[in-house]
């Protein structure tokens, strides 16, 4: 299957800092790219939809302001964590779909685990 | 916009036996259904999906069927092993690479030997 990766895999930052965490489609080109966040023991939640090209799609409760995002190419999406806080310490994951691909399956990357203190 | 239910959030079962975790669904167009596999500070892995064209679809120990009219599908696993304890996630989607998977709320599956 296509591969997604993820940078960097585990970062620890103080109150106040941003942190800049990058996803890229190694092998395919993807138009569009999704941002998941999952706290300890509970589902994924999407937070935004990254569009090449154009600006991101956030879900309601999500601040853009926060969580900047930028997708300047087909194979990398960035999350930027502005004024990172403590209770944004999470797991962050970006997945991908085959633009040119005709099926549905989403590629995780391998996931950014935050840390605030 | 979608909702998707999962049960049960835990389960546990004898090895060797079968288990079996359901989904329902919302938005009627919905065509796309994983599931997903995953391990504690893992990715999620794809371990079946099935599209709405069909009603039931196999793999080795696993299968899922769909059921478009009632809006759920389940997970069926057979002769279940102690490494096929992790957390499984449903999942739904329309047919469109724009639209993003909505997640069920997880399952914690322990298999005990």
């Amino acid at each position: 299957g296509a591969v997604v990766s993820q940078h960097p895999s585990r970062v620890i930052c103080k109150s106040g800092t941003s942190v800049k965490i990058e996803c890229r489609s190694l092998d395919f080109q993807a138009t569009t790219m999704f941002w998941y966040r999952q706290f300890p023991k509970q589902s994924l939640m999407l937070m935004a939809t990254s569009n090449e090209g154009s600006k991101a799609t956030y879900e309601q409760g999500v601040e853009k302001d926060k969580f900047l995002i930028n997708h300047a190419s087909l194979t990398l999406s960035t999350l930027t964590v502005t004024s990172a806080h403590p209770e944004d310490s999470s797991f962050y994951i970006c997945s991908a779909r085959d633009s040119t691909g005709a099926g549905n399956e989403q590629f995780f990357g391998p996931g950014t685990r935050l840390t605030v203190l | 916009g979608e909702n998707v239910e999962q049960h049960p959030s835990t389960l546990s079962v004898q090895e060797g036996d079968s288990a079996v975790i359901k989904c329902t669904y919302s938005d009627s167009a919905s065509n796309y259904f994983p599931w997903y596999k995953q391990e504690l500070g893992k990715r999620p892995q794809l371990i079946i999906d099935i599209r709405s064209n069909v009603g039931e679809k196999k793999d080795q120990r696993i299968a899922v069927t769909l059921n478009k009219t009632a809006k759920h599908f389940s997970l069926h696993i057979t002769e279940t092993q102690p490494e096929d304890s992790a957390v499984y996630f449903c999942a739904a989607s329309p047919n469109s690479g724009n639209t993003p998977l909505v997640f069920g709320k997880g399952t914690r599956l322990s298999v005990i030997a």
